[in-house]
C-alpha cells in the first residue's frame, strides 16, 4: 500500500478557481515537502513544512501541515494555466532525513 | 549556486542491453545523492541513495545497480535491461546531514526517459 496518499489523483479546474490537494500519511512525519512537475521533466521544489500547524505561502500557493503532522494540504488561489502540472508530496520519515518518500501525485489541468 | 546534470535525456534500448545513466552535481561538496524512478501510475520510487563515495544503499530489489566513483558523480547501471525497467529516472541531491534536521530539501535533475523495447 502507498505510504503517502494524495487526493485527488487528477483535477481539472477553470482558470481563476481555487483548488486544494491533500496528502495524508499513516505515520507522523518529520517533514513534508511539496514539489511540482511538468510532465516528463524534473521536480521543482515548492515548500517544506516541519512543524505541526505550520503554514507557508508563496505567491498564490499555500501549504499547511496539521498539528499531528500526518496531513498536509496545498491550496492554490485563483488558478492560472501556469499552475498546471503534477503536484507531489514527499515525506521525511527518518528525522535524520536522508530520504524522501513520495505520493503518487495529483495531475492538475487548468482550463481557460 | 548548485546545479545537477543528468544524461542522456532520452534513451531507447533493446531488452538485454546494458544501461548507464550519469548524474553530476556542481557547487557543493559531500552531497547525498539519489536515484528515483517514476513509472506510470506508480509515483516516485526511491531506488538508491548514497551518503559518500562508494557507499550505496539499495531501497528495492531490482535489475539495476548504482555506483558513486567520485564525490559528485552518481551512476545508474544495468547489465541486461528488462522491459519493466522502462520509465522516467530522476537523479537528485541533498545536503550533507540530510534534509529535515538542516531544513533543506532534495533537488532534482531534469530526468532521463528510458524505453526498453
Amino acid at each position: 500500500s502507498q505510504e503517502l496518499e494524495q487526493s485527488p489523483q487528477s483535477l481539472i479546474v477553470q482558470e481563476g478557481k481555487n483548488l486544494t490537494i491533500n496528502c495524508t500519511s499513516s505515520k507522523t512525519l518529520y517533514g513534508l515537502y511539496w514539489y511540482k512537475q511538468k510532465y516528463g521533466e524534473g521536480l521543482i521544489f515548492l515548500m517544506m513544512l516541519q512543524k505541526g500547524g505550520e503554514e507557508k505561502s508563496h505567491e498564490k500557493i499555500t501549504a499547511k501541515l496539521d498539528e499531528k503532522k500526518q496531513q498536509s494540504s496545498l491550496h492554490i488561489t485563483a488558478s492560472q494555466p501556469s499552475h498546471a502540472g503534477i503536484y507531489l508530496c514527499g515525506a521525511d520519515r527518518s528525522g535524520t532525513a536522508s530520504k524522501l518518500t513520495f505520493g503518487t501525485g495529483t495531475r492538475l489541468q487548468v482550463t481557460l | 549556486s548548485q546545479t545537477i546534470h543528468q544524461w542522456p535525456a532520452t534513451l531507447v534500448q533493446p531488452v538485454g542491453s546494458p544501461l548507464s545513466l550519469e548524474c553530476t552535481v556542481e557547487g557543493t561538496s559531500n552531497p547525498n545523492l539519489y536515484w528515483y524512478r517514476q513509472a506510470a501510475g506508480r509515483g516516485l520510487q526511491l531506488l538508491f541513495y548514497s551518503v559518500g563515495i562508494g557507499q550505496i544503499s539499495s531501497e528495492v530489489p531490482q535489475n539495476l545497480s548504482a555506483s558513486r566513483p567520485q564525490d559528485r558523480q552518481f551512476i545508474l547501471s544495468s547489465k541486461k535491461l528488462l522491459l519493466s525497467d522502462s520509465g522516467f529516472y530522476l537523479c537528485a541531491w541533498g545536503p550533507l546531514g540530510g534534509t529535515g534536521v538542516s531544513g533543506n530539501t532534495i533537488y532534482f535533475g531534469e530526468g532521463s526517459w528510458l524505453t526498453v523495447v
